[in-house]
């Protein structure tokens, strides 16, 4: 079990481009949860699928952010038009299930993204 | 505000000795759960400890939950080099799913 693969490990972007992010979860977890750490604002959540299933996007930027899971195997985080501000640790995790915060997050490495 | 928090930014301990983190909490929540991040990985899980339990051990770590409270400590003996990281309290309000993490304390551990 390699765990939660996140790829690219680091992102370089100028201001404007687009970025996508991807995320493969652990084989036979159900829920896949998108974070963004920052010294400034710490662990911040963006957004949850559970079986493929958007369930929550609450945290994500209302515009330029947006998330997909298009198979049980893979996520992707896509940012358009990037600015400065977007520049953090974007941190997937999985979960077996998902139930009322009693369940354990496996996360990934992450990936660093800068926007010049 | 956080829904949970980590009482203290920084510590620093020798190696050998114990130390303990505090995390307190806003409404009723199913379980705490604390987490370390070392530099350049993500958030790996300690314990998770719910809320019908008082205490919780793993090896060298113990952790406690106080409802009453509604606070949380996490205690590590015989502290080694290794246990430098940030220490996360996370924890989702009752009836909600979402896990929010606090600010973290970063530990360092001097040998």
């Amino acid at each position: 079990n390699a765990g939660v693969i996140q790829t690219p490990r680091h992102k370089v972007t100028g201001k404007g481009q687009e970025a996508t992010l991807w995320c493969e979860p652990i084989s036979g977890h159900s829920a896949v949860f998108w974070y963004r750490q920052t010294i400034v604002q710490g662990l911040e959540f963006l957004t949850y699928f559970r079986n493929q299933a958007p369930i929550d996007d609450s945290g994500m930027p209302k515009e330029r952010f947006s998330a997909q899971m298009p198979n049980q195997s893979h996520s992707t985080l896509k940012i358009q038009s990037t600015q400065p501000q977007d520049s953090a640790v974007y941190l997937c995790a999985s979960s077996l299930d998902f139930g009322q915060g009693a369940e354990t997050l496996y996360f990934g490495s992450g990936t660093r993204l800068t926007v010049l | 505000s956080q829904l949970a928090e980590e009482n203290l930014w920084a510590l620093s301990v020798h190696e050998g000795e114990s130390v303990t983190v505090n995390c307190s909490y806003k409404t009723s929540i199913t379980a705490l759960q604390w987490y370390r991040q070392k530099s350049g990985e993500g958030p790996a899980q300690l314990i998770l400890i719910r809320s019908n339990e008082r205490e919780k051990r793993n090896g060298r770590l113990r952790a406690t939950l106080d409802t009453s409270s509604q606070s949380s400590s996490l205690s590590i003996t015989a502290t080694r080099c290794e246990d430098t990281a940030v220490y996360f309290c996370a924890a989702a309000s009752s009836g909600s799913w979402q896990l929010i993490f606090g600010s973290g304390t970063q530990l360092t551990v001097m040998p």
